[in-house]
């Protein structure tokens, strides 16, 4: 059974950068053929997907926030990453770390999910 | 605003059926399949429908899906209380090469 787990600040200054982690268990993410990737959902809000990693570092992001979007992964600690910077207060969101139904890019559907992480922007 | 388009509520009495539409364009939905969640607040969304029609194990089949041009309709039948949440429909936008979602349907069981 795949788990997925967000941590990270839940509160983060106006200008800073947000960073998350999301830490996988039920799979090794050097060895799965999945992206792996990040959906936010401002407070009583819609969804919006930021993007999704390739173990092998090839990525796709959402245009709208390709300028300050970075994401990683680190396979030592069957961990990957999201790191948003200058971020506002419109960046105010649950963040969920999420696995694709589906291998390979154009994934449009995810399976698994964690939790979610509150990272409220404010000084 | 989101990409796709879905009524943001819909309501219906317990033991009826409820149809929610998401209404796209031929570079996402015309083009691409559709997936459909459930999101119960305070919780994380919850796969429904894949593949346009398909359901992962576990998903009762009162919950299909249905497709057709650049619209997907997301059918409830035999209402629960528990159904009340909010849904969201996905797909895949081959011209700007993202995941785009709807933005959501309230469904409340009356």
């Amino acid at each position: 059974q795949v788990q997925l787990q967000e941590s990270g600040p839940g509160l983060v200054k106006p200008s800073e950068t947000l960073s998350l982690t999301c830490t996988v268990s039920g799979d090794s993410i050097s060895s799965s053929p999945y992206y792996w990737g990040w959906i936010r959902q401002p407070p009583g809000e819609g969804l919006e997907w930021i993007g999704y990693i390739y173990y092998r570092g090839n990525v796709y992001y959402n245009p709208s926030l390709r300028s300050r979007v970075t994401l990683s992964v680190d396979s030592s600690k069957n961990q990957f990453s999201l790191r948003l910077n200058s971020v506002t207060a419109a960046d105010t969101a649950v963040y969920y770390c999420a696995r694709p139904g589906r291998v390979g890019p154009g994934a449009e559907y995810f399976q698994h999910w964690g939790q979610g992480a509150l990272v409220t922007v404010s000084s | 605003q989101s990409v796709l388009t879905q009524p943001p509520s819909v309501s219906a009495a317990p033991g009826q059926k409820v149809a929610i539409s998401c209404s796209g364009s031929s570079s996402d939905i015309g083009n691409n399949p559709v997936s459909w969640y459930q999101q119960v607040p305070g919780t994380a969304p919850k796969l429904l429908i894949y593949d346009n029609t398909e359901r992962p194990s576990g998903i009762p089949d009162r919950f299909s899906g249905s497709k057709s041009g650049t619209s997907a309709t997301l059918g409830i039948t035999g209402l629960q209380t528990g159904d009340e949440a909010d849904y969201y429909c996905g797909t895949w936008d081959s011209s700007l090469s993202v995941v785009v979602f709807g933005g959501g349907t309230k469904m409340t069981v009356l």
